[in-house]
């Protein structure tokens, strides 16, 4: 099956600064990639994908950059703010119904 | 759209009794997961459903845990009986077919 890993496990940033966070992913017939964040006490929250078909993805302050060839998918966060602490999943799906979860990022940005 | 709707949010119950989850999925969504949340396995999906019909029940640990969906708005997961290894963190999700889930706030488990 599918296996996604992701790193770094832990990231500390200043206010304002950049976080990047990347996965990899197994199985070359994966399509579907998305984003998760999840604070704490609450569910999983979806806040960018990205699809096989396109290499790069923006919303705001976010973005998603996506390699086939090498399998690997990145998360960039720019201008980090203290409401962005929280951890962050990638997932990767075949484009059924399974999604294939990373371990996740614990991101803490320091005022 | 008030998103998916899990009760309880907590639920403390002694070893041996039966547990009831429920889930009510985003309106018109006709997909819908049953997720656990350790921090050992991470997030690991029990069940996915298509149009209330039971697709893949692969990941449900025992025949402890059971998961039905009698209709489009109302699921529940059921553990009977109820261990100290299934304290967890159960989240329903639902998407509009694929795997694009939305998901609920999660109900906190523990077995004492």
């Amino acid at each position: 099956g599918e296996n996604v890993e992701q790193h770094p496990s832990t990231l500390s940033v200043q206010e304002g600064d950049s976080a990047v966070i990347k996965c990899t992913y197994s199985d070359s017939a994966s399509n579907y990639f998305p984003w998760y964040k999840q604070e704490l006490g609450k569910g999983p929250q979806l806040i960018i994908d990205i699809r096989s078909n396109v290499g790069e993805k923006k919303d705001q302050r976010i973005a998603v950059t996506l390699n086939k060839t090498a399998k690997h998918f990145s998360l960039h966060i720019t201008e980090t703010q203290p409401e962005d602490s929280a951890v962050y999943f990638c997932a990767a799906s075949t484009g059924n119904y399974k999604l294939s979860f990373g371990a996740g990022t614990t991101v803490t940005v320091r005022a | 759209d008030a998103g998916v709707i899990q009760s309880p949010r907590h639920e403390v119950t002694e070893m041996g009794q039966e547990v009831t989850l429920r889930c009510k999925p985003i309106s018109g969504h006709n997909s819908l997961f049953w997720y656990r949340q350790t921090m050992m396995r991470g997030l690991e999906l029990l069940i996915y459903f298509n149009n209330n019909v039971p697709i893949d029940d692969s990941g449900m640990p025992e025949d402890r845990f059971s998961a039905k969906m009698p209709n489009a708005s109302f699921s529940t997961l059921k553990i009977q009986p109820s261990e100290p290894r299934d304290s967890a963190v159960y989240f329903c999700a639902s998407s509009l077919s694929g795997p694009e889930a939305f998901f609920g706030q999660g109900t906190r488990l523990t077995v004492v």
